[in-house]
């Protein structure tokens, strides 16, 4: 069965940086596109960054573009993200997600989430 | 950026009621519309793709309508564990993916 399980979560400092991991397991991750979607506390969802299954392209919302970076390791199934100038509107639940086919653009499966706090 | 406007933001109902959600989009999204269900501390779970398309393993009861900027959600009777967040989400302007604010769908 298809699991996504993120990590790399915690309290950091404004101006700090994290980097998180999502490990994939139960589908050929090599063939799909891949999603970074958060969620602020009481809030509701953000997209944030996509990369293409074969890591050719990236995208970035414009909240994130340019302190954000997406990647992938298709060798060892596993998806990242790197937070660098964190500010304190970037606290959240962070959740992978894979691509329904392909690069579509809508998500059949989510990880369970890791929460980033940002705050002095 | 596409605006997705959910309404009601709460809707009241009893279990066996029919819930009727709404999305409407600020230009056409043709069908590249997806419909969420999030319960308290869980992950989105997809219900619905393409405007009308359930997703593996979703009820019948579930079911999508709409094109272009107007979309509904419909839960024909409403069972207990129905009771949650919906977001929907388009794509249409792909890699700007957007989400609606949600609607909470509450135990009257």
């Amino acid at each position: 069965q298809v699991q996504l399980v993120e990590s790399g979560g915690g309290v950091v400092q404004p101006g700090g940086a994290l980097r998180l991991s999502c490990a994939a397991s139960g589908f050929t991750f090599s063939s799909y596109g891949m999603h970074w979607v958060r969620q602020a506390p009481g809030k509701g969802l953000e997209w944030v960054a996509c990369i293409r299954y074969d890591a050719t392209n990236k995208y970035y919302s414009d909240s994130v573009k340019g302190r954000f970076t997406i990647s992938r390791d298709n060798s060892k199934n596993t998806l990242y993200l790197q937070m660098n100038s964190l500010r304190a509107e970037d606290t959240a639940v962070y959740y992978c997600a894979k691509d329904r086919i392909l690069v579509t653009g809508d998500f059949d499966y989510w990880g369970q989430g890791t929460l980033v706090t940002v705050s002095s | 950026e596409i605006v997705l406007t959910q309404s009601p933001a709460t809707l009241s109902l009893s279990p066996g009621e029919r819930a009727t959600l709404s999305c409407r989009a600020s230009q056409s999204v043709s069908s590249f519309l997806a419909w969420y269900q999030q319960k308290p501390g869980q992950a989105p779970r997809l219900l619905i793709y393409d405007a009308s398309n359930r997703a593996t393993g979703i009820p019948a009861r579930f079911s999508g309508s709409g094109s272009g900027t107007d979309f509904t959600l419909t839960i024909s009777s409403l069972e207990p564990e129905d009771f949650a967040v919906y977001y929907c989400q388009q794509r249409s302007n792909w890699p700007l993916l957007t989400f609606g604010g949600g609607t909470k769908v509450e135990i009257k």
